[in-house]
């Protein structure tokens, strides 16, 4: 399986704050990676496609980018609403298509 | 509108059986994956398999298969995670959702259930 590992594991920061969150993978999996938020005793909510696609109602201020096997996720203002979990997962070549341990992000 | 609307949650008994439940609507049932992920207690997201229901093709993860069964009813649009034996470890958030094709063997969830939860305890 391709091992999925994110860092930091959990972040504190302010409104206003830009943040990155990395993710990397055991192997290249090309642009096979997608970001997902998720809040306290919500269901997940995909924000990125394809390493940097921004799905369709989400805030211009999340961006991805990366290739290969180095992937990051941006949020370049965070909004009261942004602190949640967040989760990147790798769906190349053949399943299980895992994800990453998850990040945190608090309000500091 | 794109929905999955999962089954209630359950409180079972180790060693006993339990089938949850994922109907979709909105979209052609048969002609996309649909898959269910784990999320024990305090934990991340684990990806657990997934399955085709225009023809029932499956694919699990290594560490599940055995564990569980993965099944679909086109004629209800509906598909199920199944245990024929319930452990403890078996308690977690069930989250159904649908996997979209983005070129190649390229997938992500776009559409999720709102989550089964399954509590097994003596």
């Amino acid at each position: 399986d391709i091992q999925m590992t994110q860092s930091p594991s959990s972040l504190s920061a302010s409104v206003g704050d830009r943040v990155t969150i990395t993710c990397r993978a055991s192997q290249s999996i090309s642009y096979y990676l997608h970001w997902y938020q998720q809040r306290p005793g919500k269901a997940p909510k995909l924000l990125i496609y394809a390493a940097s696609s921004l799905q369709s109602g989400v805030p211009s201020r999340f961006s991805g980018s990366g290739s290969g096997t180095d992937f990051t996720l941006t949020i370049s203002s965070l909004q009261p609403e942004d602190f949640a979990t967040y989760y990147c997962q790798q769906s190349y070549s053949t399943p299980p298509y895992t994800f990453g341990q998850g990040t945190k992000l608090e309000i500091k | 509108e794109v929905q999955l609307v999962q089954s209630g949650a359950e409180v079972k008994k180790p060693g006993e059986s339990l089938k949850i439940s994922c109907k979709g609507s909105g979209y052609s049932f048969t002609n996309y994956w649909i898959g269910w992920v784990r999320q024990m207690p305090g934990k991340g997201l684990e990806w657990m398999g997934i399955i085709y229901p225009g023809d029932s093709k499956t694919r699990y993860s290594p560490s599940l298969q055995g564990q569980v069964t993965i099944s679909a009813d086109k004629s209800i649009t509906t598909a199920y995670l199944q245990w024929n034996s319930l452990r403890a470890s078996d308690t977690a958030m069930y989250y159904c959702a649908r996997p979209y094709p983005c070129g190649g063997d390229c997938y992500y969830f776009d559409y999720w259930g709102q989550g089964t939860l399954v509590t097994v305890s003596s």
